[in-house]
């Protein structure tokens, strides 16, 4: 669990502004994935990244930004935040087609006041 | 998409009792079925998973189901304790890409 780590733990933001979610993982995994969690919705994909410089949204992309140059960075972007955005962003890895178990950062709560 | 539906939304039991928590999930492609707890403020972490060419898997006093043809999953804990208390989320998808049950807030009473 130690390989992803997120940054930062806990901000508080206000509307409007440019928030950045850093996720970094060590071990070289292909896939990666943000997550938003939220009372009464579950794990609720955002976007994910087969490999470096290749993105797809997924379930609830819109306001938000992505890219993944490097393999092991995959930093999440909300680009004016809303109150609605206020959450808890998980970033995720997986290797597919050795193993596709899913491992977790430890999160990112985040507060849009 | 594949879509999951997952049931009970919370489950109290008491101590050594069994729990069962159901998915079902609609894309017939989906390969992989894995199963998280999550403790309060903690991460989600795998516990057990399937695949689809599999019926069951044991581990220790977990088990995952799995009836393909029904398109639906369960998760079965046996002698339930304290420290099972958790929300558990199933998992179906495949090639990395997982959609998540809304979770089972599971109570086990001692």
């Amino acid at each position: 669990d130690a390989g992803i780590t997120q940054s930062p733990r806990y901000k508080i933001t206000e509307t409007g502004r440019q928030v950045t979610l850093m996720c970094h993982q060590t071990w070289s995994h292909s896939y990666m994935f943000w997550y938003r969690q939220d009372l009464g919705h579950g794990l609720r994909l955002i976007y994910y990244s087969a490999a470096a410089d290749i993105t797809d949204k997924g379930e609830v992309p819109d306001g938000y930004v992505v890219s993944r140059s490097k393999t092991e960075n995959f930093p999440l972007t909300l680009e004016s935040a809303t109150r609605s955005q206020t959450s808890v962003y998980f970033c995720a890895s997986s290797e597919p087609g050795r193993k596709e178990t899913q491992y977790f950062g430890p999160g990112t709560r985040l507060l849009v006041l | 998409g594949e879509n999951v539906e997952q049931h009970p939304s919370t489950l109290s039991v008491q101590e050594g009792d069994s729990a069962v928590i159901k998915c079902t999930y609609s894309d017939s492609a989906s390969n992989y079925f894995p199963w998280y707890k999550q403790e309060l403020g903690k991460r989600p972490q795998l516990i057990i998973d399937i695949r689809s060419n599999v019926g069951e898997k044991k581990d220790q006093r977990i088990a995952v189901t799995l009836n393909k043809t029904a398109k639906h999953f369960s998760l079965h804990i046996t002698e339930t304790q304290p420290e099972d208390s958790a929300v558990y989320f199933c998992g179906g998808g495949s090639q990395g890409n997982l959609i998540f049950g809304k979770g089972t807030k599971l109570s086990v009473k001692p």
